[in-house]
């Protein structure tokens, strides 16, 4: 079974400026089609789960472009260019490639300094 | 608009059963993969169980293999999970979810205590 990894668990942050998280994966995530189906999800306080990013870095709909998704193979990062307050919340990674069904990393915490 | 509202939740005696719902609009539901998600009080997100469009394909998580089924009705627009011989530690919020979670509904908690 593939098991995913984050760090830092906890991630405080100033207000406008950069953060980052790291995800690993115990295998590669690379898919016999060639994709790499590793997602990033948001969860703020009190809210449920919003994706962000699919497909390493591929930005859902309506999300700001300073996050970005980069990575391959085995080691993913999420990037936000300058935090803001609305971002405060658990951060997950989540692999598709190995089935059955997907597998989460244990979530990173982000909140203001 | 994508819609997805999960129901059924509540407490349950350990050994119970509950069944969820999950109610979809505003896509073609038939197309797309669904599946649930749940999270224990104040912790991560742990996928239960995925189910293929068309029904023909299921799959479970090891921790609820043999007592969680997963089903849809795509007449209804609708997917479900049978929850059977419940324990305390499947209390938490269930979501639903459409196709590798790219929406989520806003879950229905069940606490599974005596």
């Amino acid at each position: 079974d593939v098991v995913m990894t984050q760090s830092p668990l906890a991630l405080p942050v100033t207000l406008g400026q950069p953060a980052s998280i790291s995800c690993r994966a115990s295998q590669s995530l690379v898919h016999s089609d060639g994709n790499t189906y590793l997602n990033w999800f948001q969860q703020r306080p009190g809210q449920s789960p919003r994706r962000l990013i699919y497909k390493v870095s591929n930005r859902d709909s309506g999300v700001p472009d300073r996050f970005s998704g980069s990575g391959s193979g085995t080691d993913f990062t999420l990037k936000i260019s300058r935090v803001e307050a609305e971002d405060v919340g658990v951060y997950y990674c989540m692999q598709a490639t190995h089935g059955p069904g997907v597998t989460f990393g244990p979530g990173t915490k982000v909140d203001i300094k | 608009e994508v819609q997805l509202v999960e129901s059924g939740g509540g407490l349950v005696q350990p050994g119970g059963s509950l069944r969820l719902s999950c109610a979809a609009s505003g896509f073609t539901f038939s197309s797309f993969w669904m599946s649930w998600v749940r999270q224990a009080p104040g912790k991560g997100l742990e996928w239960v169980a995925d189910i293929k469009g068309d029904g023909s394909e299921k799959n479970q998580a090891d921790s609820v293999k043999g007592r969680f089924t997963i089903s849809r009705d795509n007449a209804k627009n609708s997917m479900y999970l049978q929850m059977n011989s419940l324990r305390a530690e499947d209390t938490a919020v269930y979501y639903c979810g459409r196709g590798w979670l790219a929406n989520w509904g806003q879950g229905t908690l069940v606490t599974v205590s005596s």
